[in-house]
């Protein structure tokens, strides 16, 4: 258990489905950010909060649409996505937005396969 | 275009042996380098890191090098150990900037017996 748990495991979801990814931290970490790792491709960086205000959007498509309620919780929340949306998604969270200290500590992560 | 590249996909070593990885970067304002390991069904757990300023870090059996005029670092493990086997992810930032670390595409190390 690294400190950062992400729900579901594993999902398949339909194209037209609406589904959310969960991830919790009782680590006291003000920063947690969302990235996708797909088959070959560096981990990709798509959403960031600092203090549950988003300070990154990678460039994400409105079909992610992220939710950060507080410091502990941040969510995924997902529609219409596509089969190349196929991927690990990675929750992560740090101490604050600087990773040069203590590093991220990642999740489990959520093998997402959109049928 | 990628930043971090880590040409190695795969790297099979024999135990007790010395590991090394490879890493390269292209932008020359990173001044912060990581790396993470990662096993499988697991998240990258953070292993070791080093700052611009410094040309190596120990920290019991990996050491990381860096040799800034090259735009590279590396990763050395002695002795190599069965469970050192895993995805090893090079990452690098630029400090005073909202944390954005920079992932290479990882390299798969295989420790034999």
């Amino acid at each position: 258990e690294t400190g950062v748990t992400q729900t579901p495991r594993h999902l398949v979801m339909g194209m037209t489905n609406k589904k959310s990814l969960k991830c919790e931290q009782h680590l006291g970490h003000n920063a947690m950010y969302w990235y996708k790792q797909s088959a070959k491709k560096p981990l990709e960086l798509m959403f960031v909060y600092n203090f549950k205000e988003q300070t990154e959007n990678n460039s994400v498509p409105s079909r992610f649409s992220p939710e950060c309620p507080n410091s502990s919780h941040l969510f995924l929340h997902l529609h219409t996505l596509q089969p190349e949306d196929s991927a690990l998604y990675l929750c992560a969270s740090s101490q604050d937005d600087s990773s040069r200290y203590y590093g991220y500590t990642f999740g489990s992560g959520t093998r997402l396969t959109v049928v | 275009d990628q930043q971090v590249k880590q040409n190695s996909p795969s790297l099979s070593v024999q135990e007790g042996r010395i590991s090394i990885l490879n890493c390269d970067y292209t932008n020359s304002m990173f001044d912060y380098f990581l790396w993470y390991k990662k096993y499988p069904a697991e998240g990258p757990t953070f292993l070791i890191s080093i700052s611009s300023i410094k040309d190596k870090n120990e920290d019991g059996r990996f050491t990381v090098f860096l040799n800034k005029s090259a735009k590279h670092l590396s990763l050395h493990i002695v002795p190599s150990q069965p469970g050192d086997s895993a995805v090893y992810f090079c990452a690098a930032e630029i400090t005073g900037t909202a944390s954005k670390l920079t992932f290479g595409t990882g390299t798969r190390l295989q420790v034999t017996l």
